[in-house]
């Protein structure tokens, strides 16, 4: 499984752009990286992934690097309800049977100053 | 889609006793995932089936756990003669494989407090 490393919190104010570290060093090199978000009282909820490339979607953006030990999440404009705690993961790309669930470590647990 | 729905959302139980929580996936997901949480932690990754298949299970606990997912839809996760330490949130999630990828999308869970 990939061991992921993360700061353990992070803080920030609204409406600035939020840059969220992880470092993946012992991903494979098939493994996609994963970001999730969990609310208080909350199952966690799908952000963002990728395997090489940099990706954008509406929630976020993610920056990997080159070769591929880390990688970054960006949150453009930080609102209140971007308050969670951040989970970066390895694993859970579709193999045809091995083991696909995910691996969290610890997370960031972001705090938003209004 | 509903999303995945657990239940119950809380359980209370004393040592000793016997739990089982329900998971329904969302309804085109192949996929069902069950997962740990403790205090301050990241879910720790129990087991999952595609379809009524069980294809990982190593990582249950002890042999005091076990799940099921009989007809490929809902999955039932139990665990025998529960212990203080069983205390914990029990997420479910599901996903429908794709070469691309494994979103996975989590229900709210079930928190269970052994007493």
């Amino acid at each position: 499984d990939a061991k992921t490393t993360q700061p353990n919190s992070m803080e920030s104010n609204e409406e600035e752009p939020v840059h969220l570290p992880c470092n993946h060093s012992t991903i494979s090199g098939t493994d996609y990286i994963h970001w999730y978000r969990q609310l208080p009282s909350q199952g966690p909820e799908y952000v963002i992934h990728g395997l090489t490339s940099n990706v954008n979607n509406r929630m976020a953006s993610l920056a990997i690097a080159e070769d591929r030990k880390s990688s970054t999440l960006i949150l453009h404009r930080a609102t209140l309800r971007d308050a969670a705690v951040y989970y970066c993961t390895g694993g859970g790309m579709y193999s045809g049977g091995g083991a696909d669930g995910l691996t969290f470590g610890k997370g960031t647990h972001l705090i938003i100053q209004p | 889609d509903t999303g995945v729905s657990q239940d119950p959302r809380h359980k209370i139980t004393k040592r000793g006793q016997n739990v089982t929580f329900r998971c329904d996936p969302i309804s085109e997901h192949n996929r069902l995932y069950w997962y740990r949480q403790t205090l301050g932690q990241g879910p720790e990754f129990l087991t999952y089936f595609q379809n009524e298949a069980q294809l990982e299970k190593s990582r249950l606990l002890s042999d005091r756990f076990s799940a099921e997912r009989p007809k490929g839809s809902f999955s039932t996760l139990e665990i025998q003669r529960t212990e203080q330490g069983d205390s914990a949130m029990y997420l479910c999630a599901s996903s429908r494989a794709s070469l691309a990828k494994n979103i996975q999308y989590f229900g709210a869970g079930t928190r269970l407090s052994v007493l």
